[in-house]
């Protein structure tokens, strides 16, 4: 079975500077999606980004970026000049390319910034 | 379109009672899933729609749950003779096509069983 682990339960950043989360993933799988997730306090879970494992080219947008590391099974998250708003819980998730679509989460990463 | 509705946002229920939650996808969203959300966790697959076919289920999901999705619309959970355990986030996602599209999900409804 796959799983996913976050070894960051909290993370902290000041305003503008910038931040990498951590995620890992176990599969024996060579068809998967990976992605990160952002749970704002008592709002609902948006997609940050979105990698595909057959793809070597890491994932950008905006200020965040990924580091997908397919033979160690890594997939980190880098916030960019870190803002108020990026305040959040961070869920890193896996999807099997040959399943129904349903998602595998980690425990999350919490993360505050400073102002 | 206003995105993934759930209804109730919260319900407190005592043990034993039946409790159902609705999910109205994105309009024209083939795929819908149920998740849960323990405090401290990930949200854990419970189940899954495509259109109106309930095509897997999690072990989680146990006996005293059910969801269906008639006419491939809306979504319903109902939890039957309900434990303390039950107390979580339940979250409502749906998307629509190929399986590594995004997933769109609702705030959930946060269910307290006393």
């Amino acid at each position: 079975a796959q799983t996913v682990t976050q070894s960051q339960p909290e993370m902290s950043v000041q305003e503008a500077e910038t931040v990498t989360l951590s995620c890992t993933y176990d599969t024996s799988e060579s068809d998967y999606y990976l992605f990160w997730y952002k749970q704002p306090p008592s709002r609902q879970m948006i997609l940050v980004i979105r990698q595909e494992a057959y793809k070597q080219q890491n994932a950008t947008e905006n200020r965040f970026s990924v580091n997908f590391q397919k033979a160690a099974k890594s997939f980190s998250l880098k916030i960019s000049d870190s803002q108020l708003g990026d305040a959040a819980m961070y869920f890193c998730a896996y999807r099997s390319g040959g399943s129904q679509g349903n998602l595998i989460f980690g425990k999350g990463t919490k993360l505050s910034v400073k102002p | 379109d206003t995105g993934v509705s759930q209804d109730p946002r919260h319900k407190i229920t005592k043990r034993g009672q039946n409790v159902t939650f609705r999910c109205d996808p994105i309009s024209e969203h083939n795929r819908l899933y149920w998740y849960r959300q323990t405090l401290g966790q990930g949200p854990e697959f419970l189940t899954y729609f495509q259109n109106e076919a309930q095509l897997e289920k999690s072990r989680l999901l146990s006996d005293r749950f059910s969801a269906e999705r008639p006419k491939g619309s809306f979504s319903t959970l109902e939890i039957q003779r309900t434990e303390q355990g039950d107390s979580a986030m339940y979250l409502c996602a749906s998307s629509f096509g190929q399986v590594g599209t995004e997933a769109f999900f609702g705030q959930g409804t946060r269910l307290t069983v006393v």
